[in-house]
């Protein structure tokens, strides 16, 4: 079991569906991100939120809305998206310094019709 | 631009023999390199992470080094077990952000009986 918590771990949606992904953790960390996977390919960074505010946002298209509601929650809001968004989306949280590890969930697996 | 490079094609070893990985990088002046494992539809895990001011660090079967010089960090498992077959991915700080990572495409290890 991962330390970070992903939910739901599918989801199917079309694509004029609104939806939301939900990450959280309990180690204290005050950095949380989230990252698109596509199969065989490294994860990519999407959002950094640092002490819950957006730090880097990583030109990612509007369809896609973070939010860190608090220091432990992180969700993203899911809107009109594309059947290329179809991925696995990775939450993963770490201390706010230089050299320290990232913590994955294991993800949600998104499939858009 | 910023470019991680691993061995693109998969290593399949014999069990008890090491696996060597390679992790090149262009275009970069990092602090620290990190290493994760990642197993199919998992999230990464982190392995070891190494500075720019060490040569080498080692953990249980793993060992890993960090040429500046040559930019360039090897991944070392001795006594290969088939529990090693996964996808190890090598990662750095982004330019931007020092705690935020980019990674490289992985190398995907076969480890056989």
């Amino acid at each position: 079991d991962t330390e970070v918590t992903q939910t739901p771990k599918h989801l199917v949606m079309g694509m004029t569906n609104k939806k939301s992904l939900k990450c959280e953790q309990h180690m204290g960390h005050r950095a949380m991100y989230w990252y698109k996977q596509k199969a065989k390919k490294p994860p990519e960074l999407m959002f950094v939120y640092s002490y819950e505010k957006l730090s880097i946002n990583e030109s990612v298209p509007s369809r896609f809305s973070p939010e860190c509601p608090n220091s432990s929650l992180l969700n993203l809001h899911l809107h009109a998206l594309q059947p290329e968004d179809s991925a696995l989306y990775l939450c993963a949280s770490s201390q706010v310094h230089k050299d320290q590890p990232q913590h994955f969930g294991d993800g949600t697996r998104l499939s858009i019709l | 631009s910023q470019k991680i490079e691993q061995n693109s094609e998969a290593l399949n070893i014999q069990e008890g023999k090491t696996a060597t990985l390679t992790c090149n990088y262009t275009n970069y002046s990092p602090a620290y390199l990190q290493w994760y494992r990642q197993d199919p539809g998992r999230g990464p895990v982190f392995l070891l992470l190494i500075r720019e001011n060490e040569k080498e660090k080692r953990k249980e079967r793993l060992k890993v080094t960090f040429d500046t010089t040559l930019k360039q960090s090897l991944f070392h498992i001795t006594a290969s077990q088939p529990a090693d077959s996964a996808t190890y991915l090598c990662a750095l700080p982004m330019s931007n952000s020092g705690y935020a990572l980019n990674f490289g495409k992985g190398t995907s290890l076969l480890v056989t009986p």
